[in-house]
Order: C-alpha cells, then structure tokens, then sequence
C-alpha cells in the first residue's frame, strides 16, 4: 500500500494568514503515462463529510475559493490556504489514488484559528 | 444537484453482517464508479471498495474477504456488507461518487458494533 503522511498533525493560524500543509507518499504517484500526479485533497469540517477540494494535484473543484491551492509532484505535496478565514477551520486530508487497491488518506491535519 | 443518503441499522451486533445502502437522487447512477468509505470516531478515513454501475468492484484489500458491494440501477441504489464485524468496524460509513478522487459524498451513518 501507499503510505500518506502528513505534517504537521495540527496547526493554528491567524485570520488572514496563510497555512501550509504538506503531504509525503511512500512511493510516487506521478503516472509517467500522462504526467500526472494521482492525489486530491479534502476538507471535512465537524459532523459533515469531506469534501473534494483539489484533483490532480494541482486542479481546484468548481466552486472552491481561489485562496485554496495545491502543489507538489512525485513523493512531496503541499496544501496552501493564502488567507485563512474562519470558515476554513476544519481537518484537512490528502489522498493517493495511484494504486488500485487501496485508495489510501493521509492522517489529517487539523487547522485552527489562532 | 445529485444526492447520496445513506440508511441502513445504526446497532450490529459482533459476528453479523452490516447491510447499507446508498440511494443516489436527481442524477442517474449510471455512467459512474461509486465507494464506500468509513470513519471511525474521532480517526481518519479508509476507503473500503467501489463498484462501476455495469457491476465491476474493487475492494481494500485489508477487508476484502468480508466485503460485498453492489449496485441495483432499477432502483438507482448502491450497496455494502461487511460480514463478520467487530467493534473495530464502528464508524461513520459514507457513500461517495467516484474510483479515482471522490467528489461527491453523502452525509454518512454511524453504525455501531455492540451487543
């Protein structure tokens, strides 16, 4: 299986300041076919599912704020919020999709407000 | 927009089988690949399969000789058993669009394994 972890475990960030989060695969998850990295990113905020953030690494979903972007390739990922607002207050995953099976998450990283 | 709703028991007891079901409204299930996921309280998530709509699955290989998954397109409904359970299999069981990234979830099912 592909092993995510992600660091740090937990942050606190001040409103209007950005957050970081960063996401390490054990092996790599860029498909030399089509130069794509197979990983998403999600937000679950408390008593409510996840929800897709970012795809391929690097593509936000329709209707996700600017403010949320991702990057990274190969074994090393990144999460950055540019200006954290209240509303993002939430854990955050990262998830491989590169090997079937499993899907596999990352630990989660749970941001707060400072 | 396209809904998923999970329902199924919230109680199991251990050695049963979990039975759920994802119902899948203002959108066809055709056309997609469909997971199930758990959460278990206060931990991280663990893809458990997915199913294509013509009946192909894939299932983690951690539970696969407990799972089934299936799909119904007469009733645009997808669902999951997980024989065998243990208190280990408590958790929020969520249903979610997708094989690669899942972007669409419902809003999950607590279902507690306890006699």
């Amino acid at each position: 299986d592909i092993v995510m972890t992600q660091s740090p475990d937990s942050l606190a960030v001040s409103l209007g300041e950005r957050a970081t989060i960063n996401c390490k695969s054990s092996q790599s998850v860029l498909h030399s076919s089509n130069n794509k990295n197979y990983l998403a990113w999600y937000q679950q905020k408390p008593g409510q599912p996840p929800k897709l953030l970012i795809y391929w690494a690097s593509t936000r979903k329709s209707g996700v704020p600017d403010r949320f972007s991702g990057s990274g390739s190969g074994t090393d990922f990144t999460l950055t919020i540019s200006s954290l607002q209240a509303e993002d207050v939430a854990v955050y995953y990262c998830q491989q999709y590169y090997n079937t099976p499993p899907r596999t998450f990352g630990q989660g990283t749970r941001v707060e407000m400072k | 927009q396209v809904q998923l709703q999970e329902s199924g028991p919230g109680l199991v007891k251990p050695s049963e089988t979990l039975s759920l079901t994802c119902s899948v409204s203002a959108g066809s299930i055709s056309g997609y690949y469909w997971s199930w996921v758990r959460q278990p309280p206060g931990k991280g998530l663990e893809w458990i399969g997915y199913i294509h709509y013509a009946g192909s699955t894939n299932y983690n290989p951690s539970l696969k000789s407990r799972v089934t998954i299936s799909v119904d397109t007469s009733k645009n409904q997808f669902s999951l058993k997980l024989n065998s359970v243990t208190a280990a299999d408590t958790a929020v069981y969520y249903c979610a669009r997708g094989s690669l990234d899942f972007d669409l979830w419902g809003r999950g099912t607590l279902v507690t394994v306890s006699s």
